[in-house]
């Protein structure tokens, strides 16, 4: 079994709608991320967590909002989607310092 | 501020070397990663530089400049499958990762 899950892997949705992305992990990991990808413009961070209480902004967190409920969740939630929020995002895991093990990715349009 | 850059693409040929290289800014340096992606899927690790050198790893090398600001992947024998993204990501601070848009190789047979 993967070490890192999203759910969905795709998803179609429209604006105004709210949306939950979902992401869990097996690796025992404190640490947990979440980015989103558009082309061209690499991976840009949203939120991340250093522990269960600990949440943190990212570079464009603004529409975006999250909820570590365990260790090993942490979910990603877009209040009133809109266009420019289509993308594809990644979680993401580490150990303190070291190498990121991202999940499988949630393919994100809203129309 | 803090930023990070690289080529956005690459081309080279079956069998050969190629250098990617990287030059970042930013508060805090810890070090310097390098995952691969492949179109659609998941990056994933290659190489972590804390200090100043050349780390090898099979066909995959990486070397970091600290006083520099700069890094490089090098990837020797290259194989059709070679062909992806490589992200150039600073670890800064209390560990966040900054990532660079990434250099898509194309590696022609």
């Amino acid at each position: 079994d993967a070490d890192v899950t999203q759910t969905p892997r795709n998803r179609i949705t429209k604006t105004g709608k709210r949306i939950m992305l979902e992401c869990s992990q097996t690796k025992g990991h404190d640490r947990m991320y979440w980015y989103r990808q558009d082309p061209g413009l690499g991976l840009r961070l949203i939120y991340y967590s250093f522990d269960v209480k600990d949440i943190n902004k990212g570079e464009i967190s603004d529409g975006y909002s999250v909820s570590r409920q365990a260790q090993a969740k942490f979910s990603l939630s877009l209040e009133s989607a809109i266009p420019n929020q289509t993308a594809l995002y990644f979680c993401a895991t580490s150990d303190l310092g070291d190498e990121q093990f991202f999940g499988p990715g949630t393919r994100l349009t809203v129309l | 501020g803090q930023n990070i850059d690289q080529p956005t693409e690459m081309t080279a040929t079956e069998g050969a070397i190629v250098q990617i290289n990287c030059t970042y800014q930013t508060s805090g340096f810890n070090g310097l990663f390098w995952y691969q992606q492949h179109a659609g899927e998941a990056p994933t690790f290659l190489s972590y530089n804390v200090l100043d050198g050349l780390e090898e790893k099979g066909r995959f090398s990486s070397f970091l400049s600290r006083s520099k600001g700069y890094s490089y992947l090098l990837l020797k024998e290259l194989q059709m499958k070679d062909s992806a993204s490589y992200l150039c990501a600073a670890s800064s601070g209390t560990y966040k990762y900054i990532f660079g848009t990434g250099t898509r190789l194309k590696v022609l047979a």
